[in-house]
């Protein structure tokens, strides 16, 4: 499973720092993603990252705000956002790509219950 | 950047009957759609991946079709606790995309 959590309620402009604890599966050799989803909207994807860090992708509407990490030895995602903007508020998921050492190349089979984020001053 | 639409936005049916939810691509990605179920206040749900390819533990009622650009979800007799907003997803490449959801509820 995957528990996110860091969420919260934060003034424009200010930064949060998402986390994702992943257990019960080998999580160094998944990649991994962030999802987001507005009050009463559909599922965004905002960015992956590869089992091993090396590549990361981004979605338009967060690229050079958002920066996806991950620490194996803590079996633990990150999302750092900074520069947050009323339109980043959603409940954040975090997923995992189906099939091992795949980016990019299948569905998400595992999902968390989300952290919400709230931007508002 | 591949958008996906789908159709119909909402649809609502009798318990029982058979459903089909369209979901297109702006370019062709082979195979490389998913079908996800988000039951109000829920997590998604993965259904369907490859495009047809019954996630383990869905019932079988669920069935997924396509290649290419055009795809369906296909509920053949729609169950109450088949209430939910459907998702295609496109993961041929990276920007990955969903599409916009399709709203399920019982007539």
């Amino acid at each position: 499973q995957v528990v996110e959590s860091g969420g919260g309620v934060v003034q424009p402009g200010r930064s949060l720092r998402l986390s994702c604890a992943a257990s019960g599966f080998s999580f160094s050799y998944y990649s991994m993603h962030w999802v987001r989803q507005a009050p009463g909207k559909g599922l965004e994807w905002v960015s992956l990252i590869s089992n091993d860090g090396s590549k990361k992708h981004y979605a338009d509407s967060v690229k050079g705000r958002f920066t996806i990490s991950r620490d194996n030895s803590k079996n633990t995602l990150y999302l750092e956002m900074n520069s947050l903007r009323d339109d980043d508020t959603a409940v954040y998921y975090c997923a995992r790509e189906a099939t091992l050492l795949v980016v990019v190349g299948d569905a998400f089979d595992i999902w968390g219950q989300g952290t919400m984020v709230i931007v508002s001053s | 950047d591949i958008q996906m639409t789908q159709s119909p936005s909402s649809l609502s049916a009798s318990v029982g009957d058979r459903i089909t939810i369209t979901c297109r691509a702006s370019q062709g990605i082979s195979d490389y759609l998913a079908w996800y179920q988000q039951k109000p206040g829920k997590v998604p749900k993965l259904l369907i991946f490859a495009a047809s390819t019954t996630q383990s533990g869905v019932p079988s009622r669920f069935s997924g079709s396509g290649s290419g650009t055009h795809f369906t979800l296909t509920i053949s007799s729609l169950q109450p606790e088949d209430v939910a907003t459907y998702y295609c997803q496109n993961y041929n490449s990276a920007p990955i995309t969903f599409g916009p959801g399709t709203k399920v509820d019982i007539k």
